[in-house]
């Protein structure tokens, strides 16, 4: 199966800054997305990371707060900007089509704490 | 009401117990079905992926679809210690989309 890696693990971070984060497959996957989980909510997309072109976000999601590239079929990264404690969640990407099929694969999360 | 209900838990079972993890819907336009577990500070794991009614086995699980009544089970036999953990149900449209949740419920299995 594919290893899909987060960077960092987990960090803090002053409020007012931004921290990207990192998503690497190690094979060519046709679909990127990028979930927030928050304590006691459901796992909620942010977006979707097209590649090549623009990413799709969802209700409640903005490109300037949380931008997103995807340069290639394997790598996709997530900004989360001007953060506030609000922000304070763990970050999740996924990933579909792996050998073709349709599942959704996770990678190990990033934690995240503004303080 | 929430697209996705999930039983709120926490859930603690005594080892060997048969356990039953439930999740309602209300949108009759999904047609994949997901089971995802995860161990605290992991990311979530896929267990069972079915698509539409019917059920699935694989080894001590099984998943049960029953789309008329909009609801899913996740049924674990012989419950072992190594399965407490948090159990995420989800749910797609297709292909290429994105995945509804269940807010999840903790299971402990006691040994």
């Amino acid at each position: 199966s594919a290893v899909i890696s987060q960077k960092p693990s987990r960090d803090i971070c002053q409020r007012g800054t931004s921290l990207t984060i990192q998503c690497q497959v190690d094979s060519q996957v046709t679909m990127m997305f990028w979930y927030r989980q928050q304590p006691g909510q459901s796992l909620t997309l942010i977006a979707t990371a097209n590649q090549g072109s623009e990413a799709t976000y969802e209700s409640g999601f903005v490109i300037d707060k949380f931008p997103i590239s995807r340069p290639n079929l394997t790598f996709s990264t997530l900004t989360v900007s001007n953060m506030s404690p609000e922000d304070s969640s763990i970050y999740l990407c996924s990933v579909e089509g792996l050998a073709g099929g349709n599942e959704q694969f996770f990678g190990p999360g990033t934690r995240l704490t503004v303080l | 009401q929430k697209e996705v209900e999930q039983d709120p838990g926490p859930l603690s079972v005594p080892e060997g117990a048969i356990v039953s993890l439930n999740c309602t819907y209300s949108n009759s336009a999904f047609q994949y079905f997901m089971w995802y577990r995860q161990y605290s500070r992991k990311g979530p794991e896929l267990l069972m992926y079915t698509y539409s009614s019917g059920n699935k086995e694989d080894g001590r699980f099984t998943a049960q679809v029953d789309k008329s009544s909009k609801y899913i089970s996740l049924f674990i036999r012989d419950s072992q210690p190594s399965d407490s953990a948090t159990y995420l149900c989800a749910m797609s449209t297709g292909a290429n989309s994105k995945l509804t949740f269940g807010k999840g419920i903790t299971l402990s299995v006691r040994p």
